[in-house]
């Protein structure tokens, strides 16, 4: 089992509508996760983080974490064009390192 | 300039050629990391420095891959006898020692290599 699971194929949204990407992970004592974007050929950008269970905002990206269940998602309002890229979850584990999954990539149609 | 750099930005080589990467840190991070992804992938662990000891290093790091991080500031990344499977981005990142990753880390623009 890998320790972070992405496994949505690419995902379409139309302008203005709500993207929705989920992530799960394996290490129970986890503490920290995050949320990368990525656009074709550049580096990770860190967007998000959350570090205790339920919802956190930030302008119109939310990451909601349950750890119970071991997942981790990220939800973008008012979806722009601007935000098609990739997204990557990212989890700290008991080796104080990052673990990512690997991604799922975002299309916002104009 | 106050991020992670990486030099080159590109390197194309010829199968079986050695290459080397440069990754200068953030100055007061003492944690550097180096990971590697390819295409439609996320990126995957390499290795990661506290100062200048090499404190972990993932079995993807193959006996032709070598990192330094000579007096704990900037680190190289050497790949010898590069494969084409050696192909894509190579990224580093730092913290400091008493954040860790707990914070996520900031990466540096990233090294892409072509093998042909």
């Amino acid at each position: 089992q890998k320790e972070v699971e992405q496994n949505s194929g690419p995902l379409s949204v139309p302008e203005g509508a709500i993207a929705s990407l989920n992530c799960t992970y394996s290490d129970r004592g986890s503490q920290s996760f995050f949320w990368y974007r990525q656009y074709s050929g550049k580096s990770p950008e860190l967007i998000m983080s959350i570090y205790s269970n339920g919802d956190k905002e930030d302008g119109r990206f939310t990451a909601q974490l349950n750890k119970a269940s071991q997942y981790v998602s990220l939800l973008i309002r008012d979806s722009q064009p601007s935000d098609s890229a990739t997204y990557l979850c990212a989890v700290t584990g008991g080796n104080n390192r990052l673990a990512f999954g690997k991604g799922n990539q975002v299309v916002v149609i104009p | 300039d106050t991020g992670v750099s990486q030099n080159p930005r590109h390197k194309i080589t010829k199968r079986g050629q050695n290459v080397t990467f440069r990754c200068d840190p953030i100055s007061e991070h003492n944690r550097l990391y180096w990971y590697r992804q390819t295409l439609g992938q996320g990126p995957e662990f390499l290795t990661y420095f506290q100062n200048e000891a090499q404190l972990e290093k993932s079995r993807l790091l193959s006996d032709r891959f070598s990192a330094e991080r000579p007096k704990g500031s900037f680190s190289t990344l050497e790949i010898q006898r590069t494969e084409q499977g050696d192909s894509a981005m190579y990224l580093c990142a730092s913290s400091s020692e008493d954040i860790g990753a707990d914070y996520g880390y900031t990466f540096g623009s990233g090294t892409r290599l072509t093998v042909v």
